[in-house]
C-alpha cells in the first residue's frame, strides 16, 4: 500500500543548477506535506511543509510545490550546493501518522 | 539544540531473542512515535504514544512488538522473540503537537538504531 510515492531512487545534478524532487500521493485527505532530508547514519531532518489549502511554500533555497488536482507535489533547490547531497523523503500527514515515500537520493556534484 | 536520543545504535541479535530499543525524546514532547526503515525501502510507520498509551498503530505493529514509557524520559520499543524480517533501522521520534488534523505534523528523529537479526 503505497499511498506516498518518489518514483525517482536517485537524481544527479550540477552544483549552482536547480534540483527537483518529485512526489505523488494517492490519498486526497492528506493534511499536510512534508519534505524530509536524511544524511548517511542520522535520522531523517524536517526540511520544509506544506498545507493541503496552500499551493506553494518557500524556504530560502527550498520551495514546494503542491498540484492538487494531480495528487503531485515537488520540492525545488536552487541553487543546488553539495551539502544538499543526501537522501529527500516525501511524507504526508494523514491525521494520525506521517507516510513516507521511499525516498530520492540526491547528488550535487561540483 | 535539543534532540530525540536513540541506543543502542546498533544491535545484533539472534533469532527468538527480546530485543528493547531505547528512545529519549525531546523534553517538552508530548507525542511519541516508533518507525522502522528496512533496508531499500521506504520509512514505515509503526506506532503512536500520548499520555501513556498507544494511540495509533499499524499492522506490522503486531503482539511481538510493545511500547513503554517506563519513567519520564525514556521510551522504549521492545520486539518479543526476534524475527529475521525485523532487521532494520529503527526511529524514534517525538513531536510537540503530534499528526492530527491541523497540525503540521513535523516529527524530530533520532539517529536510530539498527537491528541485525541472525
Amino acid at each position: 500500500d503505497q499511498q506516498v510515492k518518489q518514483n525517482s531512487p536517485s537524481l544527479s545534478v550540477q552544483e549552482g543548477r536547480i534540483s527537483i524532487l518529485n512526489c505523488d500521493y494517492t490519498n486526497s485527505m492528506f493534511d499536510y506535506f512534508l519534505w524530509y532530508k536524511k544524511y548517511p547514519a542520522e535520522g531523517p531532518t524536517f526540511l520544509i511543509s506544506i498545507s493541503s489549502i496552500k499551493d506553494k511554500n518557500e524556504d530560502g533555497r527550498f520551495t514546494v510545490f503542491l498540484n492538487k488536482s494531480a495528487k503531485h507535489l515537488s520540492l525545488h533547490i536552487v541553487p543546488s550546493q553539495p551539502g544538499d547531497s543526501a537522501v529527500y523523503f516525501c511524507a504526508a500527514n494523514s491525521g494520525y501518522a506521517l507516510n513516507f515515500g521511499k525516498g530520492t537520493s540526491l547528488l550535487v556534484t561540483p | 539544540e535539543p534532540e530525540v536520543t536513540q541506543t543502542p545504535s546498533h544491535q545484533v541479535t539472534q533469532m527468538g531473542q527480546e530485543v528493547i530499543l531505547r528512545c529519549v525524546p525531546i523534553s517538552n514532547h508530548l507525542y511519541f512515535y516508533w518507525y522502522r526503515q528496512i533496508l531499500g525501502q521506504k520509512v514505515e510507520f509503526l506506532v503512536s504514544f500520548y499520555n501513556n498509551e498507544i494511540s495509533e498503530k499499524s499492522e506490522i505493529f503486531d503482539d511481538q512488538f510493545s511500547v513503554e514509557r517506563p519513567d519520564g524520559s525514556n521510551f522504549t520499543l521492545k520486539i518479543r522473540s526476534t524475527k529475521l524480517e525485523d532487521s532494520a533501522m529503527y526511529f524514534c521520534a517525538s513531536s510537540e503537537t503530534g499528526t492530527g488534523m491541523a497540525n503540521t505534523g513535523e516529527l524530530f528523529f533520532g539517529e536510530g538504531s539498527r537491528l541485525t537479526v541472525l
